[in-house]
């Protein structure tokens, strides 16, 4: 079963007009992450919700913006996407527990949504 | 500034061979090592995944080598199969706020029969 969810899988918009993803879990975790994939690149972190609390990576540009309403959604906004907008957006989510003394760090990644800006 | 570097990065290995992927870190505090595959259009999954208290850690034909004072870890894949053909990414962590993965750039490993 689907435990982290994207909407849509593809999406494709045009230059300037914008656009918004959509992440929603099953885990009821308590952090949430927005990463963008460039082709052959790592994962950048944009922004992480820890709970409410909204943390924003320094180098992530204004255009891109996030809610989130409740535990379970996390909504990822570009505001105006250009050209250099195009990649893989993975949303993940990460659970804040201990297990017999040892913290819990595993990112639990969904399948990502592609955007391809014209 | 990237705080964990990979080599190589891509990887040609024979079925049955093993595939052999290395890291390198700088900040002490990280203290969670994990390894994701990724295949082409899916997100990355976690594969297996360390914390320096050990300096080996196997699961099936994946073992992760950990060296702390070098401040290196490594990925082997025994017995590589077609099927392991992927994106490895190595990735640290350290435990404050949303411990927050710092990704190496990744080594696309191909297996060929």
């Amino acid at each position: 079963d689907a435990m982290v969810i994207q909407n849509p899988r593809y999406q494709v918009t045009q230059f300037g007009k914008p656009v918004t993803l959509s992440c929603s879990q099953t885990l009821n975790h308590n952090v949430m992450y927005w990463y963008q994939q460039k082709s052959s690149q790592a994962p950048k972190l944009l922004f992480h919700y820890y709970d409410k609390d909204f943390n924003n990576e320094a180098d992530t540009p204004d255009n891109f913006q996030s809610r989130r309403p409740n535990t379970s959604f996390c909504f990822l906004d570009i505001r105006s996407p250009g050209l250099g907008d195009a990649a893989m957006y993975l949303c993940a989510t990460r659970p804040v527990r201990w297990e017999r003394g040892i913290r819990t760090d595993t990112q639990y990644f969904g399948p990502g949504t592609r955007l391809t800006v014209l | 500034q990237q705080q964990v570097k990979q080599s190589p990065q891509s990887l040609i290995v024979q079925k049955g061979g093993i595939s052999i992927i290395n890291c390198a870190y700088e900040n002490t505090a990280f203290d969670y090592f994990p390894w994701y595959q990724q295949f082409p259009g899916k997100g990355p999954a976690l594969l297996i995944a360390i914390r320096p208290d050990v300096s080996e850690k196997k699961e099936g034909r994946f073992t992760i080598s950990f060296n702390k004072s070098a401040k290196q870890f490594s990925l082997h894949i025994m017995d590589s199969q077609p099927g392991d053909s992927a994106t490895y990414f190595c990735a640290a962590s350290y435990g404050t706020g949303a411990n927050n993965l710092f990704f190496g750039t990744g080594t696309r490993l191909t297996v060929i029969p």
